[in-house]
């Protein structure tokens, strides 16, 4: 079965500061997705980043960027410039590449706290 | 275009009820899936319909079903409540799978007495 693990719980950073969150996952498939959701204090779940297994290159999204490694199945999310805006929780989540087996698997999440 | 709704937000029960929570996804979106979120076990994966039919399954008791209806709209019902069904309920939609960007809903919170 494919796990998820985010080992640190909670995390925080200064405001203009870069954080990085960490993410390993275990899979013994060769294709697949991995995503970084935030979910702020409202509980709405927002798609941060998406990465697909088979690209070399790492995602980017504005300030928010990942480091995907897959021979050592890491996917950790970069924040740059953090702001206030970015406290919240983070998922990071898997999901298998073929369509019949379309479910995201998530980390237990880490919460981020931004300093002002 | 609107977002994914959720109705009712929020919904106490007691023991031994049922409960249907609906979720009317982003127009044009075909896929439905439902996530449980409980502080203990964190985000749980219920069941997805696509089309109408239940495409994927999570490990959740019999007591929890879905359907999803002609438009796309989508209920789950659990039957028998109990303490432990307490929890956040979110509905997210996609236009054909969750590996594509999948949005969700801002949730059902169950509250179980």
């Amino acid at each position: 079965a494919q796990t998820v693990t985010q080992s640190q719980p909670e995390m925080s950073v200064q405001e203009a500061e870069t954080v990085t969150l960490s993410c390993t996952y275990d899979t013994s498939e060769s294709d697949y997705y991995l995503f970084w959701y935030k979910q702020p204090p409202s509980r709405q779940m927002i798609l941060v980043i998406r990465q697909e297994a088979y690209k070399q290159q790492n995602a980017t999204e504005n300030r928010f960027s990942v480091n995907f490694q897959k021979a050592a199945k890491s996917f950790s999310l970069k924040i740059s410039d953090s702001q206030l805006g970015d406290a919240a929780m983070y998922f990071c989540a898997y999901s298998y590449s073929t369509g019949a087996n379309s479910k995201l698997t998530f980390g237990k999440g880490i919460t981020l706290s931004v300093r002002p | 275009k609107a977002g994914v709704t959720q109705t009712p937000r929020y919904l106490i029960k007691t023991r031994g009820q049922q409960v249907t929570l609906s979720c009317s996804p982003i127009s044009g979106h075909r896929s439905v899936s439902w996530y449980q979120q409980t502080p203990g076990q964190g985000l749980q994966f219920l069941f997805e319909y696509f089309s109408e039919t239940q495409r994927n399954k999570g490990n959740f008791p019999g007591r929890f079903s879905g359907r999803q209806f002609s438009n796309s709209r989508s209920e789950m019902n659990v039957s028998t409540l109990e303490l432990g069904d307490s929890a956040l309920y979110l509905c997210a939609s996609s236009f054909y799978r969750a590996q594509d960007e999948q949005y969700f809903g801002p949730g059902t919170r169950l509250t179980v007495t």
